[in-house]
């Protein structure tokens, strides 16, 4: 079952923040977050573990809420840079382990403006 | 450079003539995956691999191919390709199991079938 993103657009001024969310109706394991540019490859963002980490880097930061099975994505103070598709991936409890399958979200657009 | 290298880049086929995708990884990674990405529907696992000799099923599998040889190629094979199969396909590696460690994707490879 593929994850689902929210909002699926969104349009900013430079420095103006947003929030991604990321929900699956199936337990989760791990949470993948990644930003790809038109035209290019995706590019790793973070990954959180089951247990509400929240981790950050630079002005992104997410969390992981297990029991609530979603994940948002934090993007503070935006920059041109930040434009893009933004994919949560997640992968399922299986067993005593992970399935070793990453289920990605339809991605949110994200377009920062001058 | 570590990078993860997918071959060709561009393709323009006809329907029912064989091809293969090749993806190779110079990072020792263990974990091997191919995607394909679709509008709205974001990335879709086509099949992914923990190692040599170890595939299994992603998403959607269906009318693809694989082989784990070496631990360095993971070629996607479309034995019979059909016009519903034109998309960007990405490989990705990842060290270890490919939930815990971060996925590198190549280039893209887009894809025609007439």
């Amino acid at each position: 079952q593929q994850p689902v993103q929210s909002p699926q657009a969104v349009i900013l001024r430079e420095g103006e923040d947003a929030v991604i969310n990321c929900s699956s109706s199936k337990a989760l394991y791990s949470v993948h977050w990644y930003r790809q540019k038109h035209g290019e490859a995706p590019v790793f963002l973070m990954i959180l573990l089951k247990g509400g980490e929240q981790k950050g880097h630079d002005k992104i930061s997410a969390s992981f809420n297990e029991k609530k099975q979603q994940s948002s994505l934090y993007l503070t103070a935006s920059q041109l840079s930040y434009s893009g598709t933004y994919f949560c991936g997640s992968d399922g409890v299986h067993g005593s382990g992970n399935t070793g399958k990453l289920i990605f979200g339809q991605g949110t657009t994200l377009q920062v403006k001058p | 450079e570590a990078q993860v290298t997918q071959n060709p880049r561009y393709l323009i086929t006809v329907t029912g003539k064989k091809l293969t995708v090749t993806c190779s990884q110079n990072m020792n990674h263990e974990y091997m995956s191919w995607y394909r990405q679709d509008p709205g529907l974001g990335l879709r696992q086509i099949y992914y691999s923990m190692n040599v000799e170890v595939t299994d099923k992603g998403d959607v599998p269906e009318g693809y191919k694989v082989s784990r040889k070496e631990k360095r190629n993971f070629p996607l094979i479309l034995e019979s390709p059909s016009p519903n199969q034109t998309s960007l396909y990405f490989c990705a590696s990842s060290v270890s199991d490919g939930v815990y460690q971060p996925q590198h994707f190549g280039d893209g490879t887009r894809l025609s079938i007439l």
